[in-house]
C-alpha cells in the first residue's frame, strides 16, 4: 500500500509561477524525500528533509514537513517549461530500519511557456 | 561514472517466457532496489538488497525472484512472465548512511508481456 499520497494529482500553470505539491503519509518517518521524473526517464533526489526538520530549500524548491499533521510539501518557485514532470514524495518509515522509501503515486506538472 | 545502468531498456515477452533484468551501479553503494511502475503510479518495491549477500521482499515480491551477484550488481528474474508483469521496471541503489538513504536510479526497462 501507498504510504504517501500526493496532491494534487495534476498541476498545469504558466512559466514564472509558484507551483505547490502536497504529500500527506501514514506512519512515523526517519525522512522524506522528493524525487523528479521527467517522461520516459528514472527518477532524479531533488531534496530530502529529515523528521526534525520542519523547512529546507534548494535553489528555487522550499520543502516543509508537519509532522504532527503527517505532511509535507514542495514549492517551486519562478517554475520553468524544464519543471515539467512527474513529482515524487517518498517517506523511510521509522520502524523500518533498512531505510528503504515508499512512494507515493505522484503529481504531474505541467508548466506552459 | 555511469552511476545505474540497466540492461535491456526495452523487451517484449510472451505468456510464460523467462528472463533476466540486469542491473549494475559504479558508485560502491551498499543497497539496490527494484521497484516496478504501473502507468499513473507511483513506484512499488519488488524487492531490495540492503548489503552484498542479502536479499528481502518488498511490496509486490509475486513471480520474480533476485540475485545479487556482488556488491555491484542486482538482477531480477521473472520465471514464467505473465501479462500483469508489464510494467516499467527501475533499478535504484543508495548508500545505506544512518538515514542518508537518497536513491539513485536507472534509467529503466520498459517490459511488455503478451
Amino acid at each position: 500500500s501507498q504510504q504517501g499520497e500526493e496532491d494534487p494529482q495534476a498541476l498545469s500553470i504558466q512559466e514564472g509561477e509558484n507551483a505547490t505539491m502536497n504529500c500527506s503519509y501514514k506512519t512515523s518517518i526517519n525522512n522524506l524525500q522528493w524525487y523528479r521524473q521527467n517522461s520516459g526517464r528514472g527518477l532524479v533526489h531533488l531534496i530530502l528533509i529529515r523528521s526534525n526538520e520542519r523547512e529546507k530549500h534548494s535553489g528555487r524548491l522550499r520543502v516543509t514537513l508537519d509532522t504532527s499533521k503527517k505532511s509535507s510539501s514542495l514549492l517551486i518557485t519562478a517554475s520553468r517549461a524544464a519543471d515539467t514532470a512527474s513529482y515524487f514524495c517518498a517517506t523511510a518509515p521509522l520502524m523500518d530500519s533498512s531505510y528503504k522509501l515508499i512512494f507515493g503515486s505522484g503529481t504531474r506538472l505541467l508548466v506552459r511557456p | 561514472n555511469a552511476g545505474v545502468t540497466q540492461t535491456p531498456k526495452f523487451q517484449v515477452l510472451k505468456t510464460g517466457q523467462s528472463m533476466t533484468l540486469q542491473c549494475a551501479q559504479d558508485m560502491n553503494h551498499n543497497s539496490m532496489y527494484w521497484y516496478r511502475q504501473d502507468p499513473g503510479m507511483g513506484l512499488r518495491l519488488i524487492y531490495y538488497s540492503a548489503s552484498e549477500g542479502t536479499t528481502d521482499k518488498g511490496e509486490v515480491p509475486n513471480g520474480y525472484n533476485v540475485s545479487r551477484l556482488n556488491k555491484r550488481e542486482f538482477s531480477l528474474r521473472l520465471e514464467s512472465a505473465a501479462p500483469s508483469q508489464t510494467s516499467v521496471y527501475f533499478c535504484a541503489s543508495s548508500v545505506w548512511v544512518g538515514s542518508n538513504n537518497e536513491q539513485f536510479f536507472g534509467p529503466g526497462t520498459r517490459l511488455t508481456v503478451l
